[in-house]
C-alpha cells in the first residue's frame, strides 16, 4: 500500500515553454503533499508543501510564480514549471503524507526527470 | 538548529564487509528518524526508520543504532552485497512536518 505515482517519469521541453507535472497517491488520501527537487549529486531540496484545497507553502528561495504548486483534490497535486529555462534542468520528486496512514512518513513518488533545451 | 549532518560523502566497501552511515542532528524535537534508499534515476524508497524511545532497531541486514544523548544515529548495513550501491539519505521530522536531509552517502560495494 501507500503507492505514489508520478507523470511524466522524463520530459525534454524547449525554453520558455510550462511544463506540468502530476503526482498522484494511488491508494490513500493524501492531506499533504510536498515537492522536492534534486540536482546531480545532492540530496533533496524541498520546494513547497501542499494541502488539499489551500494555496501551496514555498520555501525560501523559491518562485512561487515559477513553480506553480496545485492540490486540487486528496489524490492529485500538479507542478507547473512555467517559462522553463535550461536552469531548471533537474529531478522533480513528490512525496505525499496522510495521518491516517502513518503518523510521520512521507511516501516518495518515482520522479520525473525535466531537461530544458 | 534544522540541519542533519551526514558522513561520509563517499564510502568504499567490499562484499561481505559492514557499511556504517553516520548522522547527527541538533533538533530535539525530531521525533521520527527514516533512512531511504535510493538508486540512480528513481525516486528515494524508505529503508528502516526509527524512533528515538529506542536505542537500535533491526531489519534483516539493516540496522539503525540511534543515542538520543549524543543526537546521533547511524545505519549499519552487514553483509554488504553489490546491490546495496546506492546513495543513501538520513532524515529526521518532527510530527508530519518537513522531512529535513542529509547531504546523502554514495555507497560503493565491490564485489
Amino acid at each position: 500500500g501507500a503507492v505514489v505515482s508520478q507523470h511524466p517519469s522524463w520530459v525534454i521541453c524547449k525554453s520558455g515553454t510550462s511544463v506540468k507535472i502530476e503526482c498522484r497517491s494511488l491508494d490513500f488520501q493524501a492531506t499533504t503533499m510536498f515537492w522536492y527537487r534534486q540536482f546531480p549529486k545532492q540530496s533533496l531540496m524541498l520546494m513547497a508543501t501542499s494541502n488539499e484545497g489551500s494555496k501551496a507553502t514555498y520555501e525560501q528561495g523559491v518562485e512561487k510564480d515559477k513553480f506553480l504548486i496545485n492540490h486540487a483534490s486528496l489524490t492529485l497535486s500538479t507542478l507547473t514549471v512555467t517559462s522553463a529555462h535550461p536552469e531548471d534542468s533537474s529531478f522533480y520528486i513528490c512525496s505525499a503524507f496522510s495521518s491516517s496512514v502513518s503518523y510521520n512518513e512521507q511516501f516518495f513518488g518515482p520522479g520525473t526527470r525535466l531537461t530544458v533545451l | 538548529q534544522q540541519q542533519v549532518k551526514q558522513s561520509p560523502q563517499s564510502l568504499i566497501v567490499q562484499k561481505g564487509g559492514i557499511s556504517i552511515i553516520n548522522c547527527a542532528y541538533e533538533n530535539t524535537a525530531f521525533d521520527y528518524f527514516p533512512w531511504y534508499q535510493q538508486f540512480p534515476g528513481k525516486g528515494p524508497a524508505l529503508l528502516i526508520a526509527i524512533r528515538p524511545d529506542v536505542s537500535e532497531k533491526k531489519e534483516g541486514r539493516f540496522t539503525i543504532s540511534f543515542n538520543k544523548s549524543a543526537k546521533q544515529f547511524s545505519l549499519h548495513i552487514m553483509d554488504s552485497q553489490p546491490g546495496d550501491s546506492a546513495t543513501y539519505f538520513c532524515a529526521a521530522v518532527q510530527g508530519a512536518q518537513k522531512l529535513v536531509f542529509g547531504q546523502g552517502t554514495r555507497l560503493t560495494i565491490n564485489p
